[in-house]
């Protein structure tokens, strides 16, 4: 069984340019959450999709973005990048409410 | 009210040792905590979970004790080996957010 596949791994962008973050979720499961993971910040939610409609919001400011599609793979974007947002940007999967399971993520540094 | 905290922040344990981790949470619409572990380059990967209605939930080596009404939860690892050395989050989580409140981790070194 395949698991959580985020891509790429690794990232280094400057300031002001914008990514795009990818995550192909286990099959089955239909629920994809972000989370930002820092030194000094811990693990913080940014948005969950169900069923490509976004159902929560962390608080992040409006630069964070993300959608799902019909498949369920997900993605988030990025805009302006800020040194701060050099993270480990983590996708988290779920058949249902409980149960998550995370990808390796993807490393962004900004320089 | 959204906030779980956890201590300690870093544990060194012999091996062999039980090592434990505590949390504790105020939202009281939380219904659902995990503990993941992590290792460095990797995701956190869910190790185990209880729901409220438990008390005490035990996977192998591995056991949650449940306290409703004080809202703590702490993870015990028993016989502690080397390779239990990772970073431990606690996390809650409710049925209106669908999300995971995490704790700030704990960093555990079991010694050999």
């Amino acid at each position: 069984k395949a698991g959580v596949t985020q891509t790429p791994r690794y990232l280094i962008k400057t300031r002001g340019q914008q990514v795009t973050l990818s995550c192909s979720p286990i099959s089955g499961h239909r629920s994809v959450s972000w989370y930002q993971q820092t030194p000094g910040q811990g693990l913080q939610f940014l948005f969950e999709y169900f069923s490509e409609t976004q159902r929560n919001k962390g608080n992040f400011p409006g630069r964070f973005s993300g959608r799902q599609f019909s498949n369920s793979r997900s993605e988030m974007n990025v805009s302006t990048l800020e040194l701060g947002d050099s993270a480990l940007y983590l996708c988290a999967t779920s058949a249902g409410l409980y149960g998550y399971t995370f990808g390796s993520g993807t490393r962004l540094t900004v320089v | 009210q959204q906030q779980v905290k956890q201590s300690p922040q870093s544990l060194i344990v012999q091996k062999g040792g039980i090592s434990i981790i505590n949390c504790a949470y105020e939202n009281t619409a939380f219904d659902y905590f995990p503990w993941y572990q992590q290792f460095p380059g990797k995701g956190p990967a869910l190790l185990i979970a209880i729901r409220p209605d438990v008390s005490e939930k035990k996977e192998g080596r591995f056991t949650i004790s449940f306290n409703k009404s004080a809202k703590q939860f702490s993870l015990h690892i028993m016989d502690s080996q080397p390779g239990d050395s990772a970073t431990y989050f606690c996390a809650a989580s409710s049925p209106y957010g669908n999300k995971l409140v995490f704790g700030a981790g704990t960093i555990l070194r079991v010694k050999s």
